[in-house]
């Protein structure tokens, strides 16, 4: 079956550390996207990416890193500049920008905790 | 700019009661419109999606959703809830495919028996 699989599902980050989410796709989709969900906030974009190689900042980029090597791959860091990194974190893709079919499928989350 | 802005954070109904929750935007663009559910420890799903066809859209597990424009509202309804219904719902607006993707803050939906 084709999806979006997110590991971990449950992340503990340490002061100082570096921490990377991992998100995969063999949905054959263009565009990635990370999203940070906060309690009464709704879903805020970090970064999205419309191809391989190429990414943009979202609404709340500072503090993250992501990259694109591969069409199925988009991981995402949590730096040590992130001062309030615990939230749930979701990625998710879509075919690309500008098709009928807008549809944006989600991963299942991963929860990081800072110690 | 675009915006969206849930009217209700929680919302309680009797199980066999339509639901009503409520959603409104705002675009600079024509926008696309969504109702995504989150079921506790799952994942979102897409209940429904507007993209400029008909204004009343409709979508799985009997909810449907009417686009107004002149209101700027395109509120989520049920005729009749179900125990499973119980969820939280999202309301997103995107303009230009997702490069701009706006998610409401959410409502919690409860299904009392």
């Amino acid at each position: 079956d084709g999806g979006i699989t997110q590991s971990p599902k449950y992340l503990f980050r340490k002061e100082g550390q570096n921490v990377t989410l991992s998100c995969e796709q063999n949905l054959n989709h263009d565009a990635m996207y990370w999203y940070r969900q906060d309690p009464g906030q709704g879903l805020r974009l970090i970064y999205y990416s419309q191809i391989v190689n190429d990414f943009q900042k979202g609404d709340i980029a500072e503090g993250y890193s992501v990259s694109r090597e591969k069409k199925e791959s988009f991981p995402l860091t949590v730096t040590s500049a992130q001062k309030n990194p615990t939230a749930f974190y979701l990625c998710a893709s879509s075919i690309g920008p500008g098709t009928t079919n807008e549809k944006l499928f989600f991963g299942s989350g991963t929860q990081l905790s800072v110690l | 700019a675009q915006s969206v802005t849930q009217l209700d954070s929680h919302v309680s109904v009797s199980e066999g009661t339509p639901v009503l929750l409520r959603c409104n935007y705002s675009s600079s663009y024509s926008p696309s419109l969504f109702w995504y559910v989150q079921h506790p420890n799952k994942g979102l799903q897409l209940l429904l999606k507007y993209t400029s066809a008909a204004t009343l859209v409709k979508g799985i597990n009997g909810f449907e959703a009417e686009f107004k424009k002149s209101e700027t509202s395109f509120h989520l309804t049920k005729p009749s809830a179900h125990m499973s219904d119980a969820a939280e719902y999202f309301c997103v607006v995107s303009e230009r495919g997702y490069q701009k993707v706006t998610f409401g803050t959410g409502t919690k939906l409860q299904v009392i028996p």
